[in-house]
């Protein structure tokens, strides 16, 4: 059955640092999510992306932040100068419709900021 | 604005207890999707059900049940024969539908449950 794949499944860096979260949605999908959880709480929507751009972002999501589909397959999220608070778990999701089925998730990327 | 509250923080439950887990929202539209989630120790978030707004008959599925009410925008969630590996945290989460497709999804806080052998 095909799946959302992420990597890495764990990643450390230090605060300042750029990071790079992978995703590889399900290869006829065409909608296309990141969300975060910070540990402990609930899963919080960060933005959406169709056609090769942002379609909806949170307040969460601000300069930060980027997302890029540069080829055919991934799907990239951006961090560009970590906080603290950047800590979380961040599962990418991915949908073939915008309009009723489910979100597939990802096992998540586990980001720690030192 | 949309909201999912799940009020049980935490339940504990004896192995073969039945057990419920509430899902309340709030939306402004008519047209609406919900969901159930269910993550494991090992992080991943696991799909369960969706449930539309213009069908309020309720599912089974194994021993999982869902009862859906639009009265009181409800839609919990039961285990019959609960089990260890159900022990989780289980969301509840709502998305809207939008002229161009649904919103995101919006997420209640969770309820973990721990089933004890």
């Amino acid at each position: 059955e095909p799946e959302v794949t992420q990597t890495p499944s764990h990643q450390v860096t230090q605060m300042g640092q750029e990071v790079i979260l992978r995703c590889v949605p399900i290869s006829n999908h065409l909608y296309f999510y990141w969300y975060r959880q910070i540990l402990g709480q609930k899963v919080e929507f960060l933005v959406s992306f169709y056609n090769n751009e942002i379609s909806e972002k949170s307040e969460i999501f601000d300069d930060q932040f980027s997302v890029e589909r540069p080829d055919g397959s991934n799907f990239t999220l951006k961090i560009r100068s970590t906080k603290l608070e950047d800590s979380a778990m961040y599962f990418c999701a991915s949908n073939p419709d915008r309009v009723i089925y489910e979100q597939y998730f990802g096992p998540g990327t586990r980001l720690t900021v030192t | 604005a949309q909201k999912v509250t799940q009020a049980q923080t935490e339940i504990s439950v004896v192995e073969k207890e039945d057990v419920t887990l509430d899902c309340v929202y709030e939306t402004r539209d008519t047209t609406y999707y919900l969901f159930w989630y269910k993550q494991p120790p090992s992080g991943e978030l696991v799909f369960l059900i969706r449930r539309n707004s213009f069908d309020e008959q309720n599912e089974i599925s194994g021993r999982y049940s869902w009862n859906f009410q639009k009265s009181t925008s409800s839609f919990n969630f039961t285990i019959t024969a609960s089990q260890v590996v159900d022990s989780a945290v289980y969301f509840c989460a709502l998305s809207e539908a939008q002229g161009s497709g649904n919103t995101p999804l919006v997420f209640g806080k969770g309820t973990r449950l721990s089933v004890i052998a």
